[in-house]
């Protein structure tokens, strides 16, 4: 079964500095994998995907993964954080079964962006 | 288009009450997912419907729980009778096309608080 871990709850970082989540997924079939933000009080957005082209991923707002097949990893980077970026962010990978929305999500990670 | 509608945005009752969560899916999307968001469990996928008809319903916590689509246009989440640990934020999203992970639309949610 699919499922993705996601360390750290909580991470905290300057202004203006590097922007690391980190995400580890299990898969027993080539992953679909996702980054989502949430900001306060709305839903879940799409941040970017990986769907087996290429392995880095570019998203919106700056963001980018790169997929690790060797360490089951699907990080989330951004060079330069902005006040902005400061939001609930979730992976995911597809559930199978033939639908999308069978997403498996992680627990999410807050990202705190200090001035 | 206005993208997936929830309401209420927020809504607070007392245990053993009948709560009804509402959605309007965006105009045109085949699938429908209701999702459950706690602190505990994080994101989890309760049903999703296909063209009106629930095609997987085992995320469904138990029979106090239910979900309808009598239309295109229109899904309820039922809980009754409601429980305290059913308090969470209750998420609707939307898609056209199976395989299409990237075109899942999330609505804002109900803040659901049972005391």
């Amino acid at each position: 079964a699919q499922s993705v871990t996601q360390l750290g709850s909580h991470v905290s970082v300057s202004e203006g500095a590097l922007v690391l989540l980190r995400c580890n997924y299990s898969s027993s079939v080539p992953p679909y994998l996702f980054w989502y933000v949430q900001y306060p009080n709305q839903g879940l957005q799409l941040l970017l995907k990986y769907t087996s082209a290429a392995t880095l991923v570019k998203g919106i707002n700056g963001f980018e993964a790169e997929f690790k097949k060797s360490e089951t990893s699907f990080h989330l980077t951004k060079p330069s954080a902005h006040m902005s970026d400061a939001a609930e962010y979730f992976c995911a990978v597809t559930g199978g079964g033939g639908s999308q929305g069978n997403l498996i999500f992680g627990k999410g990670t807050k990202l705190s962006v200090k001035p | 288009d206005a993208g997936v509608i929830q309401s209420p945005r927020h809504e607070v009752t007392e245990m053993g009450q009948e709560v009804t969560l509402r959605c309007k899916p965006i105009s045109g999307h085949d699938y429908l997912f209701w999702y459950r968001q706690t602190m505990m469990r994080g994101l989890e996928l309760l049903i999703y419907f296909n063209n009106n008809v629930p095609i997987d319903d085992s995320g469904m916590p138990e029979d106090r729980f239910s979900a309808k689509m009598p239309n295109a246009s229109f899904s309820t989440l039922k809980i009754q009778p409601s429980e305290p640990r059913d308090s969470a934020v209750y998420f609707c999203a939307s898609s056209p096309l199976t395989g299409e992970p990237e075109k899942l639309f999330f609505g804002s949610g109900t803040q659901l608080s049972v005391l």
